[in-house]
């Protein structure tokens, strides 16, 4: 089956610009989450949702950052004024529930983002 | 809190030698999951392995092997005669008490022929 997808794969922006990021997760996994990796660096934990809600927002840098999803499946991660240090790769996961032993994250490809 | 420590930011080896990835983490919860990931040269991270706290018992997968220790908070990860394949960024993972996973900040491993 299909795994875990993200659009664009590339992004290069000017500052000041808003981008939107896509996430796709895995059919039928009802928790979703977005990290951010900055070059050479580890995972930083952004937001994650359960089905639509996000219980957990605090991971978000600023709030230039927001996300949204709907239906249960598809979810969008906005930065508004992008600036240069949110240049990173976001990376999408998902898990067939949240918790225990569900929390097997799947992830997807990334999407590399360049800000100007 | 929880914390994951990956105390080895690189590791460098020569092709078909052994190595161990260390991984020590930190909960006060009796009940948690540890992962293994693995992010090659590609980006696309791979999960290799979840243990729950309940079960001490050491899993070897082909050349893979995992050795979990509560004693030592420890989920270290063995790789047996390793390969230039097995290059890549490996991630240990915690989650407890209900939040999202905690992961460490990755050990660079790199397979030289």
């Amino acid at each position: 089956g299909a795994g875990v997808s993200q659009s664009p794969s590339n992004k290069v922006t000017e500052k000041g610009k808003d981008v939107e990021l896509r996430c796709d997760p895995i059919s039928g996994h009802t928790a979703l989450y977005w990290y951010r990796q900055s070059l050479g660096q580890g995972l930083e934990f952004l937001i994650y949702f359960q089905g639509n809600s996000a219980p957990d927002k605090s991971g978000l840098p600023s709030d230039r950052f927001s996300a949204e999803r709907t239906g249960g499946s598809v979810s969008t991660l906005t930065i508004q004024r992008t600036q240069q240090e949110d240049s990173a790769v976001y990376l999408c996961a998902s898990s067939l529930y949240f918790g225990g032993q569900y929390n097997e994250q799947f992830f997807g490809p990334g999407t590399r983002l360049t800000v100007l | 809190a929880q914390k994951v420590t990956q105390a080895q930011t690189e590791i460098s080896v020569v092709e078909k030698e052994d190595v161990t990835l260390d991984c020590v983490y930190e909960t006060r919860d009796t009940t948690y999951y540890l992962f293994w990931y693995k992010q090659p040269p590609s980006g696309e991270l791979v999960f290799l392995i979840r243990r729950n706290s309940f079960d001490e018992q050491n899993e070897i997968s082909g050349r893979y092997s995992w050795n979990f220790q509560k004693s030592t908070s420890s989920f270290n990860f063995t790789i047996t005669a390793s390969q230039v394949v097995d290059s890549a960024v490996y991630f240990c993972a915690l989650y407890s008490g209900n939040t999202p996973l905690v992961f460490g900040k990755g050990t660079r491993l790199s397979v030289i022929a």
